[in-house]
């Protein structure tokens, strides 16, 4: 069975780009998870996706959106990037609220310049 | 509000030590529980889980926890480390019911970096 697929590994940008993060959950998951560890920040709720709606938000200002495909891919985009949104983006799986059980990507490092 | 507080960020043991990595939790609702391990540039692999159902949970790698509710704990053990389980353990919560901004999402511990010595 194929894990939690992330696209791309790395990603490097400068401040007031914008960036594009996708992820493949587990084939038969339905919701999708999105946390961003940054040094020093720990791991912080980010966005959860479930049948194609946004079900739950961080705490994450407006220019941290996403979505969720038909297909339960998600891609979350990070607008008018800043210094501080450097970090490690792990997007995880689950097949639905049954013990919330998670299983994660290997993440998207974004550094931004 | 759920919270997650690991005591510790690093711990160092000796290869063949008992491993301990504590864990304790705020929850207003019933929690689910579960260990993390990161290892460098990776994600993190589900080690256990609490449920609610039996209180010593036993995971992969031989790890286990105990859920101690009259402590709100749920520390990490193993009887004998390895030099393979040097890496970062996370302790999450999430809420079992539904509904509310906790809800869905895992709160993380910050996280204890383990240091296994030869």
């Amino acid at each position: 069975e194929a894990g939690v697929t992330q696209s791309p590994t790395h990603l490097i940008k400068t401040r007031g780009q914008q960036a594009t993060l996708r992820c493949s959950p587990i084939s038969g998951h339905t919701s999708v998870y999105w946390y961003q560890q940054a040094l020093g920040l720990g791991l912080q709720f980010l966005l959860w996706y479930d049948e194609g709606e946004e079900r739950n938000r961080g705490n994450f200002p407006p220019r941290f959106s996403g979505r969720q495909f038909p297909n339960y891919s998600s891609e979350l985009n990070v607008n008018a990037l800043e210094l501080e949104d450097s970090a490690l983006y792990l997007c995880a799986s689950s097949a639905g609220q049954v013990h919330n059980e998670q299983f994660f990507g290997p993440g998207t490092r974004l550094t931004v310049l | 509000a759920q919270s997650v507080t690991q005591l510790g960020s690093h711990v160092s043991v000796s290869e063949g030590a008992l491993v301990l990595l504590r864990c304790n939790y705020s929850s207003s609702v019933p929690p689910y529980l579960f260990w993390y391990v990161q290892y460098p540039n990776q994600g993190l692999q589900l080690l256990l889980k609490y449920t609610s159902a039996a209180t010593l949970v036993k995971g992969i790698n031989g790890f286990e926890a105990e859920f101690k509710k009259s402590e709100t704990s749920f520390h990490l053990t193993k009887p004998s480390a390895h030099m393979s389980d040097a890496a970062e353990y996370f302790c999450a919560v999430s809420d079992q019911r539904g509904g509310g901004t906790s809800y869905g999402k895992l709160t993380f511990g910050q996280g204890t970096i383990l240091t296994v010595h030869p």
